[in-house]
């Protein structure tokens, strides 16, 4: 149980394009998604909180209109990087926890995303 | 803000040695959660501890939480090449839903 889905895998794409990154949690209801990213043999950075039905909360430094971020249901949160640049090359993941969000839960996470602008 | 600094960064070890990576919070913790990242994969859940000089153990692995609540470590005894990976602490980070996750311990073992 407690599988969460993020699609594409990979994505190399051109400056200037937009992309969009799915996460599904596919046996559980997600009140609560995570975005992260992660540069190579780094920690995981928090980007921002998914809250179903209601606006993400963003951490300090991190751009709202740059990182769209909708979660529409209980089991998908989207993740849009607007017209990315090469430095928005990185590798992005989702998770979700299965209970209430609280943080005494365990998070579970996505494949991953790695995104590669030329 | 809140940090969590792990030690060492990176250890390289030879199969059947035993290995130790050590969590430090700058902030008490109401509970501290173990992940193992394998090489191009994702982090994944180990385990979580929420009493103060908790020990828990899962086969080789070790896991124990401070009297402080500050503070924990991973002890693997006698690693395997399976258990090379990232592990990462990770504490509640100053709201109730999110986490703060540490630097990460790279472990590299070989035959």
């Amino acid at each position: 149980g407690a599988v969460v889905s993020q699609h594409p895998s990979r994505v190399i794409c051109k400056s200037g394009t937009s992309v969009k990154i799915e996460c599904r949690s596919l046996d559980f209801q997600a009140t609560t998604m995570f975005w992260y990213r992660q540069f190579p043999k780094q920690s995981l950075m928090l980007m921002a909180t998914s809250n179903e039905g209601s606006k993400a909360t963003y951490e300090q430094g991190v751009e709202k209109d740059k990182f769209l971020i909708n979660h529409a249901s209980l089991t998908l949160s989207t993740l849009t990087v607007t017209s990315a640049h090469p430095e928005d090359s990185s590798f992005y993941i989702c998770s979700a926890r299965t209970s209430s969000g609280l943080s005494n839960q365990p998070q579970h996470f996505g494949d991953g995303t790695r995104l590669s602008i030329l | 803000g809140q940090q969590v600094m792990q030690i060492p960064q990176y250890q390289h070890v030879q199969e059947g040695e035993d290995f130790t990576t050590y969590c430090n919070s700058s902030t008490t913790l109401s509970n501290i959660q173990w992940y193992k990242q394998r090489p191009g994969g994702h982090p994944v859940f180990l385990i979580q501890l929420v009493k103060s000089g908790e020990v828990k153990k899962q086969k080789r692995l070790t896991f124990q939480f401070g009297e402080a609540k500050k503070n924990s470590s991973l002890h693997i005894t006698a690693t395997q090449t399976t258990d090379v990976g990232t592990y990462f602490c990770a504490g509640p980070g100053g709201t109730a839903s999110k986490l703060t996750f540490g630097t990460g311990t790279r472990l590299q073992v070989t035959l």
